[in-house]
């Protein structure tokens, strides 16, 4: 079956701190990946997305590239800030099909100022 | 900004109390799904629906009920709460283009005493 691995926090840094989140996955077949971050007390939203192989996902100065050869899309940041503190969740579909949308147990970030 | 709302945010009632959490969303979406959230923050998809009188099953068994009776509308129902069926139940719907994208509400925080 598909999975998403997620590298385990939680993780602190300090204002400013590069940021990688580690993400790898299992899946019979191309994936679209997709990172959503849980900002505290909210619901998920979509951070970024890539939905073939050598694309990369960027949005709030967060990138992330979809790497086929390793099946990794890892998460970075080049200075965090602490607003960034959040949950952070790696996921993948099949088909583009949010029903089979698979999530990682996603990894806590607290930016300390 | 969130199309998609949830009520109540937070809710404490007594074991054996039949409850109902809100889902509606102005998107015009026609897939809708519910997530529960335990503590270790994963997801677990518990319900889903593709549409008006259209309702699944997810990967994680719930002793919950769903109706969808209109498009915007997606309530989550127990009939009899207990502690066991205290966790975080998120709402989410995706759009048509079926992408994988899903757009969450900011949850309902559910405490069975």
């Amino acid at each position: 079956g598909n999975s998403v691995t997620q590298m385990e926090g939680p993780v602190t840094l300090s204002e400013e701190a590069f940021l990688t989140i580690n993400c790898t996955y299992t899946a019979t077949g191309y994936p679209s990946l997709f990172w959503y971050v849980q900002y505290p007390g909210e619901g998920l939203q979509l951070l970024l997305k890539a939905t073939k192989a050598d694309d990369k996902g960027s949005n709030k100065g967060f990138e992330a590239t979809y790497r086929k050869e390793t099946t990794s899309f890892h998460l970075e940041k080049g200075s965090v800030q602490v607003s960034d503190s959040a949950v952070y969740f790696c996921a993948l579909t099949l088909g583009g099909s949010a029903r089979q949308l698979t999530f990682g147990s996603g990894t806590q970030l607290t930016v300390l100022p | 900004e969130a199309d998609i709302y949830q009520t109540p945010r937070y809710l404490v009632i007594g074991t054996g109390k039949k409850i109902t959490l809100e889902c509606s969303q102005t998107m015009g979406h026609d897939k809708m799904y519910w997530y529960q959230q335990d503590p270790g923050m994963e997801l677990h998809l518990i319900h889903y629906s593709y549409g008006v009188n259209s309702t699944e099953k997810g990967d994680l068994s719930s002793e919950s009920t769903v109706s969808r009776i209109r498009t915007e509308h997606f309530p989550l129902t127990l009939e009899s709460a207990r502690p066991s069926h205290t966790s975080q139940y998120l709402c989410a719907s995706g759009g048509t283009a079926n992408t994988g994208e899903l757009f969450f509400g900011e949850g309902s925080r559910l405490t069975v005493l």
